[in-house]
């Protein structure tokens, strides 16, 4: 069984860039969500997909945008980035159906934004 | 708005004490509370998840407990070892809410060899 996989591992960018930040699921779900850790805190909610549909969003705006593919991958994107999105973005996955919906939890990107 | 919170924000303690990690939150209306471990810079592991039904779960040195009337949960370690040294994380899930976890700021764990 493959957990889930996050790249890239790290990213530098600069204030007003573009990324795109990739999750691969664990084998079998079927829903993943985002979500922030800035240092120090708690991770917070992005937002979540099932069934290549948004199902649920954070506060976060919306040049954060996200895109769930037929094999269950997902993208994060974050348009025009700012000083304050530096953190760790993490990616979990489940199974919508699953009695428990326990999430598993990817290694996560380091994004530093100068 | 639910709101989770988890006292203290570090502890460290000597090897082979058991200790108590506290978790509070606002709302009772909860689908499933999980505990998570997380090592500087990486991913959150799942440690023990617990069904609102639930009022405990143990795996290994680990229990936690669920009380939903006072809006509490407790994470115990029995006999701490270095290697437990992390942040544990409490985080739940709220009935009703796309399935979002809601996640405590963290317990800074050190294990004094």
């Amino acid at each position: 069984e493959t957990g889930v996989t996050q790249s890239p591992t790290h990213l530098i960018k600069t204030r007003g860039q573009q990324v795109t930040l990739r999750c691969s699921s664990q084998s079998g779900h079927n829903t993943v969500s985002w979500y922030q850790q800035a240092l120090g805190q708690g991770p917070q909610f992005i937002f979540q997909y099932y069934r290549e549909e948004e199902n649920g969003r954070g506060n976060f705006p919306p040049r954060f945008s996200g895109l769930q593919f037929p094999n269950y991958s997902s993208e994060l994107n974050v348009n025009a980035l700012e000083l304050d999105d530096s953190a760790l973005y993490l990616c979990a996955s489940s199974f919508v159906r699953q009695q428990y919906n326990e999430q598993f939890f990817g290694p996560g990107t380091r994004l530093t934004v100068l | 708005k639910q709101e989770v919170t988890q006292i203290p924000a570090a502890l460290s303690v000597p090897e082979g004490e058991n200790l108590v990690l506290n978790c509070s939150f606002t709302d009772s209306a909860i689908y499933n509370l999980q505990w998570f471990r997380q090592d500087p810079g990486k991913g959150l592991t799942s440690l023990l998840l617990i069904q609102s039904s639930q009022r405990e779960q143990t795996s290994g040195r680990l229990n936690a407990s669920l009380d939903k009337s006072s809006g509490r949960s407790t994470l115990y370690i029995a006999a701490s070892q270095p290697g437990d040294s992390a942040t544990y994380l409490c985080a739940l899930i709220s009935s009703g809410s796309a399935r979002q976890l809601t996640f405590g700021s963290g317990t800074q764990l050190t294990v004094l060899p």
